[in-house]
């Protein structure tokens, strides 16, 4: 079955600085990925939409600037997480779709990032 | 994408059916209803979806009423590791853009 891997699962790090984390589909070529947040007992919300060899589309109240979205290839999109603040801690899930006509979203699992 | 109402949290006995209910009364024609669970810390994971018809796989059960503005979610006999976040979602089926919206979910609870 399609998966889709994320790396790291955990990251900390200090307050300012940048972290980058990867979404790649293994097993299946993904033209779009979906890019969600989720914190502590919250239900997941949809940051932004990863579209290969384009710009990503954010969903209303997302700085695109602090969330860089890079797809450059078919089975690999990045999210940048810029300047990062102890708010930015939360647990971003990345999600393809193996093709249109298959009917559900594969999830990655989650990277807890933690900004000190 | 149409909203979708479930309760906030529910108890199943271990070896019991959950039977996880979801209104979704302003469905339109095109849109299918999807489940997926969330483990605690972990990535959702795809459940079952159907359009009209009760659908079964080796997960679940999904039944869909007649005028689909609700649906039930049937696991048939209930395990610890069900325990999970369970989210109802209706969307269109067409399009690889298209986006699954997360409402606030079920907590099932599993007890032995």
């Amino acid at each position: 079955g399609a998966v889709v891997s994320q790396h790291p699962s955990r990251v900390i790090c200090k307050s300012g600085t940048s972290v980058k984390i990867e979404c790649r589909s293994l097993d299946f070529q993904a033209t779009t990925m979906f890019w969600y947040r989720q914190f502590p007992k919250q239900s997941l919300m949809l940051m932004a939409t990863s579209n290969e060899g384009s710009k990503a589309t954010y969903e209303q109240g997302v700085e695109k600037d602090k969330f860089l979205i890079n797809h450059a290839s078919l089975t690999l999109s990045t999210l940048t997480v810029t300047s990062a603040h102890p708010e930015d801690s939360s647990f971003y899930i990345c999600s393809a779709r193996a093709s249109p006509s298959r009917d559900n979203n594969t999830f990655g699992s989650g990277t807890r990032l933690t900004v000190v | 994408d149409a909203k979708t109402t479930q309760p906030t949290s529910m108890d199943c006995a271990e070896g019991r059916a959950a039977n996880l209910p979801c209104n979704h009364s302003t469905i339109s024609g095109n849109e299918y209803v999807y489940w997926y669970r969330q483990i605690h810390s972990q990535g959702p994971q795809y459940i079952i979806h159907g359009l009209k018809n009760n659908e079964t796989n080796e997960m679940a059960s999904l039944i869909i009423t007649e005028d689909r503005k609700s649906s039930t979610l049937i696991l048939p006999h209930a395990t610890l590791r069900d325990t999970a976040v369970y989210y109802c979602i209706v969307r269109s089926r067409g399009g690889a853009t298209n986006k699954l919206i997360f409402g606030t979910g079920t907590l099932l609870a599993v007890q032995p």
